[in-house]
C-alpha cells in the first residue's frame, strides 16, 4: 500500500467552479502535511502547507483530518492558471527525510 | 522562491556510463535532497544531506551515490547509467525553521540509451 494516495483525475471543470481534491495517507504517525503544484515538465511549487486547524489562502481552503487521515484542497473560483497537477506531501513524525509524495492529481481548468 | 539551479538540464548518456548531476542553492538550507519523478509513482527519495559531508540513503538508493563537500552543493552520481535510471530528476532544499517546506530545481531529465 503506498503512503500517500490521490485520485489521478484529471478533474475537467469549468471556469468559476469549485473543484475539491483529497489524499490519504497510510501513517499515523504523519505530522506535516502539504500541498504543491507542479506545472507540466516544471518542478513542484509549495502551494501550502495543512494545519491542523485548516488554512486558507485565497482561494485555495486545506484541511486535515486527522481521524480520518486524508487531507483536502478545495479550490473556488478556478482559473484557467489553475490548471495544473496538485501533489500531496506528507512528513513522517517532523523528520526531514522522511517526505513522502503522491502521485498527483490533474486539474483541467476550461474557458 | 529558493534559488536553487541544476545542471545539466538535459542529458542523454549511454548505458554504463558514469553521470553526475549537480544542484547548487544560494538559501545556506541546511537539508538537501535528491528525487527522481517517474509516471505513476510521484517523486521518491534517492539521497538527502543534513549537512556538509552527512547524508544518508533515501527510498530508492540502489546505483546513486552522493557527496556534498560544501553546504551549496549536492551532487548525485549515476555510478553506471541503465535504462531504468532515465527519469526526471529534482533537487531540492528545506530548511528545518520552515515546518519542513522544501524548495525544488528546475529539474534535469536524463534519458539513457
Amino acid at each position: 500500500r503506498k503512503e500517500v494516495e490521490q485520485d489521478p483525475g484529471p478533474f475537467n471543470v469549468p471556469e468559476g467552479a469549485t473543484v475539491a481534491f483529497n489524499c490519504t495517507y497510510s501513517n499515523s504517525a504523519s505530522q506535516s502535511f502539504f500541498w504543491y503544484r507542479q506545472d507540466c515538465r516544471k518542478e513542484p511549487k509549495l502551494l501550502m502547507s495543512v494545519y491542523s486547524s485548516g488554512n486558507e489562502d485565497g482561494r485555495f481552503t486545506a484541511q486535515l483530518n486527522r481521524a480520518s487521515q486524508y487531507i483536502s484542497l478545495l479550490i473556488r473560483d478556478s482559473k484557467l492558471s489553475d490548471s495544473a497537477t496538485y501533489l500531496c506531501v506528507v512528513n513522517m513524525a517532523d523528520n526531514f527525510n522522511k517526505f513522502y509524495f503522491g502521485s498527483g492529481t490533474k486539474l483541467n481548468v476550461k474557458p | 522562491d529558493a534559488g536553487i539551479t541544476q545542471s545539466p538540464r538535459h542529458k542523454v548518456t549511454e548505458t554504463g556510463t558514469p553521470v553526475t548531476l549537480r544542484c547548487h542553492q544560494t538559501e545556506n538550507h541546511r537539508y538537501m535532497y535528491w528525487y527522481r519523478q517517474d509516471p505513476g509513482h510521484g517523486l521518491r527519495l534517492i539521497h538527502y544531506s543534513y549537512g556538509v559531508k552527512d547524508t544518508d540513503k533515501g527510498e530508492v538508493s540502489d546505483g546513486y551515490s552522493v557527496s556534498r563537500s560544501k553546504t551549496e552543493d549536492f551532487l548525485l552520481t549515476l555510478e553506471s547509467a541503465t535504462s531504468s535510471q532515465t527519469s526526471v530528476y529534482f533537487c531540492a532544499t528545506g530548511s528545518p525553521g520552515r515546518d519542513y517546506e522544501q524548495y525544488f530545481g528546475p529539474g534535469t531529465r536524463l534519458t539513457v540509451t
